[in-house]
């Protein structure tokens, strides 16, 4: 059984601060790995995705990925109170036709 | 349109009734998939279609749900005599390519079965 692990929060940080989003992943020979935003009611939004191990930066947000560790985790820099939603990990395996695998996701709460 | 559209937005059933529900992905883009999910989950597999060819349905539960993009763009995910644990929201997402392509969502349908 493929798994993608979060931790479903909520996470709770002030306005400003920054968030640390973590995932972790069982199958060793996952490619491709991807963080969506999901706000209450609404769909996946993708933020960020990372294919190589190391860091990548897009604005506030930076995705930093260890395969090694098999370890995947999304940085929120300067939050925002719109930042707020839950956090989904995606991770598509290897052999897959491009299924993702998803955790449950981390809910984020950023307090002004 | 620019993204992936769904229909309809919200769907009540009375357990029993057979469901519908469509999705037009973006233009262009060839795999199509589905997705469920339960509330306070993250969204979960159901099938994967690359133009009209089904090519992955593992992740139906049951011999219920079928789906099907006869010509290589609107998909229709049908499920028969519904339960209540059909009840989640159905997500279709598309992408460009395959394997590995960065994956748009829809807006979702909810279905609610009494």
């Amino acid at each position: 059984q493929k798994e993608v692990e979060q931790n479903s929060g909520p996470l709770s940080v002030p306005e400003g601060a920054i968030a640390s989003l973590n995932c972790t992943y069982s199958d060793r020979g996952s490619q491709s790995f991807f963080w969506y935003r999901q706000y209450s009611g609404k769909s996946p939004e993708l933020i960020m995705s990372i294919y190589s191990n190391g860091d990548k930066e897009d604005g506030r947000f930076t995705a930093q990925l260890n395969k090694a560790s098999q370890y995947v985790s999304l940085l929120i820099r300067d939050s925002q109170p719109s930042d707020s939603a839950t956090y989904l990990c995606a991770v598509n395996i290897e052999g897959s036709q491009g299924n993702l695998i998803f955790g449950k996701g981390t809910k984020l709460s950023v307090k002004p | 349109g620019a993204g992936v559209s769904q229909s309809p937005r919200y769907k009540v059933a009375k357990r029993g009734q057979d469901v519908a529900l469509r999705c037009d992905p973006i233009s262009g883009h060839v795999s199509l998939f589905w997705y469920q999910q339960a509330l306070g989950q993250g969204p979960e597999f159901l099938t994967y279609f690359q133009n009209e060819a089904q090519l992955d349905k593992s992740g139906l539960p049951s011999d219920r749900f079928f789906a099907e993009r006869p010509e290589g763009s609107v998909s229709t995910l049908k499920i028969q005599r519904t339960q209540q644990e059909d009840s989640a929201v159905y997500l279709c997402a598309s992408s460009l390519g395959g394997a590995g392509d960065t994956q748009y969502f829809g807006p979702g349908t909810r279905l609610t079965v009494l």
